[in-house]
């Protein structure tokens, strides 16, 4: 039951343009959603997050936009450098069986990012 | 200030044996969650612990895994008659509260052979 779909196993986008990941849940119960970039024989570092009360949040390069009613997010770069190269997860957190949040995140599978010179 | 640390970065077992893993958190860090990325695939939640408790455990398979995290040292995920099909990066994260806000660890790749 993949609760967390990352539908795009790779994207590939010119140095200067804007890149695009797109996310799906099935979940409601998520509360809080979370963009991760993870390079190879690295661990995942953490990028940017939403809460489930907003709709958007910014960060310098990075955008996360969520659309609840259609259970999507996405994560905008722009403008897209090639040091951005890297795997995307997409991760989720819901709330435990007393309603309270905590720490347990769903990943998606990734979606390979290569941004060329 | 370290961030989380694995060790060891890389794993070599023969089938049948232990692999231990272990997990130190970040400084001030009383939360720990073990996550696992078989190839191809997105991480997925294995435990998350506390000093001394096992919180949730809902990832770990039933027979030959285990989890604990002492009041004093790492945190050990312990795999025992590793199998083939154990082969994959064993990530740690670590968090002052247990709502999230990660520090990953670089990972432990266990090969089994």
């Amino acid at each position: 039951d993949q609760q967390v779909k990352q539908n795009s196993p790779s994207l590939s986008v010119q140095e200067g343009r804007i890149s695009i990941l797109n996310c799906d849940y099935t979940n409601s119960m998520f509360d809080y959603f979370l963009w991760y970039k993870k390079y190879p024989a690295e661990g995942p570092t953490f990028l940017i997050s939403i809460s489930s009360i907003k709709d958007k949040n910014e960060d310098g390069r990075f955008t996360v936009f969520l659309n609840k009613s259609a259970k999507h997010l996405s994560l905008h770069i722009v403008p897209s450098q090639p040091g951005d190269s890297a795997v995307y997860f997409c991760a989720a957190r819901g709330l435990n069986a007393g309603g309270t949040s905590y720490g347990k995140l769903t990943f998606g599978q990734g979606t390979i990012l290569t941004v060329h010179p | 200030n370290a961030g989380v640390m694995q060790n060891p970065r890389h794993l070599v077992r023969r089938r049948g044996q232990e692999a231990r893993l272990r997990c130190s958190p970040m400084k001030g860090h009383s939360h720990v969650y073990w996550y696992r990325q078989l190839p191809e695939e997105g991480l997925k939640f294995m435990v998350y612990l506390q000093k001394e408790n096992i919180i949730d455990e809902s990832g770990m398979p039933k027979e030959r895994f285990s989890a604990e995290f002492p009041k004093e040292g790492p945190s050990i995920l312990r795999i025992q008659q590793v199998v083939r099909g154990d082969s994959a990066a064993y990530f740690c994260a670590s968090s002052v509260q247990g709502t999230g806000g990660y520090t990953f660890g670089s990972g432990t790749r266990l090969t089994v052979v």
